[in-house]
């Protein structure tokens, strides 16, 4: 089992630029989040989503669109790219609500120019 | 919103000491997981302790939980240059989601 993918791993994108981060679990967890990790902030929640078909925003959602459909994917969207959008972004999965132990990714490096 | 905070923030220890860090959190929870982020990598999870318990081991790790004070405590004994990494506590209040706390950094002096 791969685990949790994220792709690309690095990225520089200019101001007003779109672009889709990429996440794929192959452990067939139902639950899906993803983190942005700044300096001295820990982790802060952007979405999530607890099955195909559904999300709910976490405690940064501005700027970002999500879309669940299918199990495995969950790709997550910076419409136009800003410069407070420059951060470490992981994605995670779980089993399930119940203990809701996240498996991470090896996160995505972004810097908006 | 972040319930996690972690105290201390930075901690610089030598080989074979143990580290102790702590974990505060406002609201009611259903457990408290702790994490370790090695430099450039994702977290990987460590622990779980469920509100009913008060200690839990894993190997050199001892994990403690307090509800009244609302706070939770990491002890890794005998710490290793390997244990070099950030340490963050997460919350789950059964919301479907994790509060992380800002994260412990642990360096450990071979």
């Amino acid at each position: 089992n791969a685990g949790v993918t994220q792709t690309p791993k690095f990225q520089v994108l200019k101001t007003g630029q779109s672009m889709t981060l990429q996440c794929a679990q192959d452990m067939n967890h139902e639950y899906m989040s993803w983190y942005r990790q700044d300096p001295g902030m820990g982790l802060r929640l952007i979405h999530y989503s607890v099955g195909a078909g559904i999300t709910d925003q976490g405690e940064v959602p501005n700027g970002y669109n999500v879309s669940r459909s299918t199990t495995e994917d969950f790709p997550l969207r910076l419409l136009s790219a800003a410069p407070s959008q420059t951060s470490v972004y992981f994605c995670a999965s779980s089993y399930s609500g119940f203990q809701n132990i996240q498996y991470f990714g090896a996160g995505t490096r972004l810097s908006v120019l | 919103s972040q319930q996690g905070e972690e105290d201390p923030q930075a901690l610089s220890i030598q080989e074979g000491e143990n580290a102790t860090m702590n974990c505060s959190y406002k609201t009611s929870i259903n457990n408290l997981q702790w994490y370790r982020q090695n430099s450039g990598r994702g977290l990987v999870h460590l622990i779980l302790i469920r509100s009913n318990e008060r200690e839990k081991h894993s190997g050199r790790l001892r994990v403690t939980l307090d509800t009244s004070k609302k706070s939770s405590s990491l002890l890794i004994t005998a710490s290793r240059a390997a244990d070099t990494a950030s340490y963050f506590c997460a919350t789950d209040n059964g919301n479907n989601r994790l509060a992380f706390g800002k994260g412990n950094q642990v360096v450990v002096i071979p």
